[in-house]
């Protein structure tokens, strides 16, 4: 059972324009929401995260929305640039319990 | 200061046989949680350990196990190996259990079953 998923396995992206990557989940009780990148050859790094008590959460080029009713989060990157070539994953937590992660969406900037 | 560290970064065992991964999280660190990663199926999650009792565990059969030693550092064993094994184990260490948004991951160990 994925409690976590996003459903574009990739996506392109010029250079410069805006990349939107999506994430839904099932459980209600998920509080706590991240964003991870990982490079090929490297460990998952922390990207940004979300409290279910926000609606956005900005750092730089960086903007995460949740919106619970509809349980779905996107991770906007404006502009994207060539280093953000990655693969993304989202991220859920209840409380102090395991992280649970979807499956990853490979984006790819087109220079 | 140093990273989570794990080794062997690259393996390749046999059907049926057992593997042991290694993990040493950054110092201090007392929390170890271990996940694999397959195509298509994203980062699964494998155990927990912190202060060297397993707080969580994933949905992973019994051929699947771990422990974390009094210096914090941790293993992972796989027996029976079967091909379906064959993935990315990623280990990773934060400050305290749980704490999503602390928590570093090492560069991993891919593990190929023939």
């Amino acid at each position: 059972d994925q409690q976590v998923k996003q459903n574009s396995p990739s996506l392109s992206v010029q250079e410069g324009r805006i990349s939107i990557l999506n994430c839904d989940y099932t459980n209600s009780m998920f509080d706590y929401f991240l964003w991870y990148k990982k490079y090929p050859a490297e460990g998952p790094t922390f990207l940004i995260s979300i409290s279910s008590i926000k609606d956005k959460n900005e750092d730089g080029r960086f903007t995460v929305f949740l919106n619970k009713s509809a349980k779905h989060l996107s991770l906007h990157i404006v502009p994207s640039q060539p280093g953000d070539s990655a693969v993304y994953f989202c991220a859920a937590i209840i409380g102090n319990e395991k992280l649970t992660f979807g499956t990853g969406t490979r984006l790819t900037i087109i220079p | 200061k140093a990273g989570v560290t794990q080794t062997p970064r690259y393996l390749i065992k046999t059907r049926g046989q057992q593997v042991t991964l290694s993990c040493s999280p950054i110092s201090g660190h007392r929390s170890v949680s271990w996940y694999q990663q397959t195509p298509g199926q994203g980062l699964q999650f494998l155990f927990e350990y912190f202060s060297e009792t397993q707080r969580n565990k994933g949905n992973f059969p019994g051929r699947f196990s771990g422990r974390q030693f009094s210096n914090s550092r941790s293993e992972m064993n796989v027996s029976t190996l079967e091909l379906g094994d064959s993935a990315l184990y990623l280990c990773a260490s934060s400050p305290s259990w749980g704490a999503g948004n602390t928590i570093y991951f090492g560069e991993g160990s891919w593990l190929t079953v023939v």
